[in-house]
């Protein structure tokens, strides 16, 4: 089976500090990982993703994430955040194959909620 | 990137009475389609999954009598919310893949339901 965790309802996060948005994943062979936006009454729009090859991802608006395969994460950041930031954002894994218990289908985590601050 | 479409982007009815929702992708043709369901500051709940001309398979819990999704077309999905009660209000979450092995979905922008 596969899953992914949010530890954090929300970031709280001053404008011109670095951000962080920590993600954790678990599947039963190895992971696609993917780090969506959404801003209040909208659709999630596709930030990044990770399938293969150098473990820092560079993604829209200026983000990044890093897979670390040993701590099975894939922390979203952003050396300097905007209040334009400001959003819902969600982590989502699948496997890459489709052994016992995974699936083509991404499992989403619950969303961290990134307040950036003036 | 790919763009998916979804219409209405809100519409209200009256309780009892059937809403359809409509689902695009503009400019690629989408062989798996998903339905999610928002509720206010929670996560994606996935109500179902579609792929074209075939009968879509429905996550535990979702009554497929209610929720009927069609996948007539490569471009389109609909979500029919059939019998509308208040509880069925939500913002509903459209999104389609291209080939089964691309692994990125793209999201339309949602459709806010209100049932009176």
């Amino acid at each position: 089976a596969q899953s992914v965790a949010q530890p954090e309802d929300q970031v709280n996060v001053a404008e011109g500090n670095p951000l962080t948005v920590k993600c954790t994943y678990s599947v039963s062979g190895n992971p696609y990982l993917f780090w969506y936006v959404q801003y209040p009454n909208r659709g999630l729009q596709f930030l990044l993703k990770y399938i293969t090859g150098d473990n820092l991802v560079k993604g829209s608006y200026g983000f990044e994430a890093e897979f670390n395969k040993s701590q099975t994460s894939f922390h979203l950041k952003k050396p300097s955040a905007l209040v334009s930031d400001s959003a819902l954002y969600f982590c989502a894994v699948r496997d890459i194959g489709i052994p016992p218990g995974g699936s083509y289908i991404p499992t989403f985590g619950r969303g961290t909620s990134l307040i950036v601050h003036p | 990137g790919a763009v998916v479409s979804q219409h209405p982007s809100r519409v209200i009815c009256k309780s009892g009475t059937s809403v359809k929702i409509e689902c695009r992708s503009l400019d690629f043709q989408a062989t798996t389609m998903f339905w999610y369901r928002q509720f206010p500051k929670q996560s994606l709940m996935l109500m179902a999954t579609s792929n074209e001309g075939s009968k879509a398979t429905y996550e535990q819990g979702v009554e497929k009598d209610k929720f009927l999704i069609n996948h007539a077309s490569l471009t389109l999905s609909t979500l029919t919310v059939t019998s509308a009660h208040p509880e069925d209000s939500s913002f509903y979450i459209c999104s389609a893949r291209e080939l089964a092995g691309v692994v990125e979905q793209y999201f339309g922008p949602g459709t806010r339901l209100t049932v009176t």
